[in-house]
């Protein structure tokens, strides 16, 4: 199975500041990458698929980049509401393998 | 509007049996397919597996299989998830998502609200 890591798995940044996560998958996946974002005792949301596609309504401060192993997702100007943590995960075949999560919190 | 409402909490007993239920409103459900996720206390997102709502093909976890099944109910836009011989690991609270296709290969952009299964003598 392919395995997906994702790094770091935790960081603290000021409000404003670029936060940039990174995910590696184990064998190419092309671009069947999606990032979820998961506010303390809340439900995951998708924020992109496609490696690169934001989804309807999340804001522009984040960005996903990247195809076959390397992924990255940015947020351009993180801000207090971003504090959660945040999961890639493949769906190009299964298992729909999620990575084990970044934790984003505000210095 | 879309929607994935989930059965209440459950608190059962090692070696016995659980069923979650979700059950969707405001599209049409043959047209998509359903992820079930679980997240232990404290833990990450676990995939367990992907069923059709289409022609009810399943796709399960490595880990699971033997133990889990997955079914719809197209009269009622209901998804269905078992799990027997529960072990305390199997605390956690369990999601359904609806993907953006009826593909396996899609992401998820609906989630159902968790549910707790508790696992405990």
């Amino acid at each position: 199975d392919i395995q997906m890591t994702q790094s770091p798995s935790s960081l603290s940044a000021s409000v404003g500041d670029r936060v940039t996560i990174t995910c590696r998958a184990s064998q190419g996946i092309s671009n069947y990458l999606a990032w979820y974002q998961q506010k303390p005792g809340k439900v995951p949301k998708l924020l992109i698929y496609a490696a690169s596609t934001l989804q309807s309504g999340v804001p522009s401060r984040f960005s996903g980049s990247g195809s076959g192993t390397d992924f990255t997702l940015t947020i351009s100007s993180l801000q207090p509401e971003d504090v959660a943590t945040y999961y890639c995960q493949k769906y190009n075949s299964a298992p729909l393998t999620f990575g084990q999560g970044t934790k984003v919190e505000i210095k | 509007q879309v929607q994935l409402v989930q059965s209440g909490a459950e608190v059962k007993k090692p070696g016995a049996s659980v069923m979650v239920s979700c059950k969707t409103s405001g599209y049409t459900f043959t047209s998509y397919g359903i992820i079930w996720v679980r997240q232990a206390p404290g833990q990450g997102l676990e995939w367990m597996g992907w069923i059709s709502a289409y022609n009810g093909n399943t796709n399960y976890a490595q880990k699971l299989q033997g133990r889990v099944t997955m079914t719809t109910d197209t009269s009622t836009s209901t998804a269905y998830m078992e799990l027997r011989s529960l072990r305390s690991d199997d605390t956690a609270v369990y999601y359904c998502a609806r993907l953006r296709s009826q593909s396996i290969a899609a992401a998820a952009n609906y989630w159902g609200q968790g549910t707790l299964v508790t696992v405990s003598s």
